[in-house]
């Protein structure tokens, strides 16, 4: 079944300890991104990758960092996360990196900083 | 740069009655039209999109929605809801320009809630 993966799914930390949510995707799509949701703001773009070792910066990329060393997997990492990044994270993929593609969205990470 | 509103944050129907939700945009540059569903507690998917030609666009479940170039909009529209379409409804819209990515502009959503 083609899907997009992420984990976990559930997360509450402190501030400041370092985290990771990974991304799977198993369509070999190229392109891959990251998005918070916030209620009453919709989804934003924090980062995406047009391909292998390719990243850039979405339009919220403060506070996080990404990596794209397999086609695969994007993940997402919070280096220090401060309560101003409890949201709900969703990883994409498409085929490809221009906007006629339709993007695939993971189930959602629904992370709580405290 | 893009963005997109939704004006209505919620829509309460009764099941059977038609429904639109509406959406505008704006944007310097072409761009391409979607609409994404989001269930309870699930990841979003895509209701349907415009690219080009025809301005109405027929989507999953039984949902459309109409282009209007002069008016920007893009309005989804279903004839009869059914208690299963309660759910949170995305506009979002992604520029054409070549090489710039495949970033989704989103509005804030619109929580349709069908009431038997």
């Amino acid at each position: 079944e083609a899907q997009v993966t992420q984990n976990p799914r559930y997360l509450i930390t402190v501030t400041g300890k370092k985290l990771t949510v990974t991304c799977s995707q198993n369509m070999n799509h190229e392109y891959m991104s990251w998005y918070r949701q916030d209620p009453g703001l919709g989804l934003r773009q924090i980062y995406y990758s047009m391909n292998v070792e390719v990243t850039d910066k979405g339009d919220v990329p403060e506070g996080y960092k990404v990596s794209r060393k397999e086609k695969r997997n994007f993940p997402l990492i919070l280096e220090s996360p401060s309560p101003n990044q409890t949201s709900l994270y969703f990883c994409a993929s498409s085929s490809s990196g221009t906007g006629d593609n339709e993007q695939y969205f993971g189930p959602g990470t629904r992370l709580t900083v405290t | 740069a893009q963005s997109v509103t939704q004006l209505d944050s919620q829509v309460p129907v009764f099941e059977e009655a038609p429904v639109e939700l509406r959406c505008n945009y704006s944007s310097s540059v072409s761009v391409y039209l979607f609409w994404y569903v989001q269930y309870p507690n699930q990841g979003l998917q895509l209701l349907l999109k415009y690219l080009s030609g025809s301005t109405l666009v027929k989507g999953i479940n039984g949902f459309e929605a109409e282009f209007n170039k002069s008016q920007t909009s893009f309005h989804l529209r279903k004839p009869s809801v059914h208690i299963s379409d309660t759910a949170e409804y995305f506009c979002a819209v992604s520029d054409q320009v070549t090489g710039g990515g495949n970033k989704l502009t989103f509005g804030t959503g619109t929580q349709l809630k069908v009431e038997l």
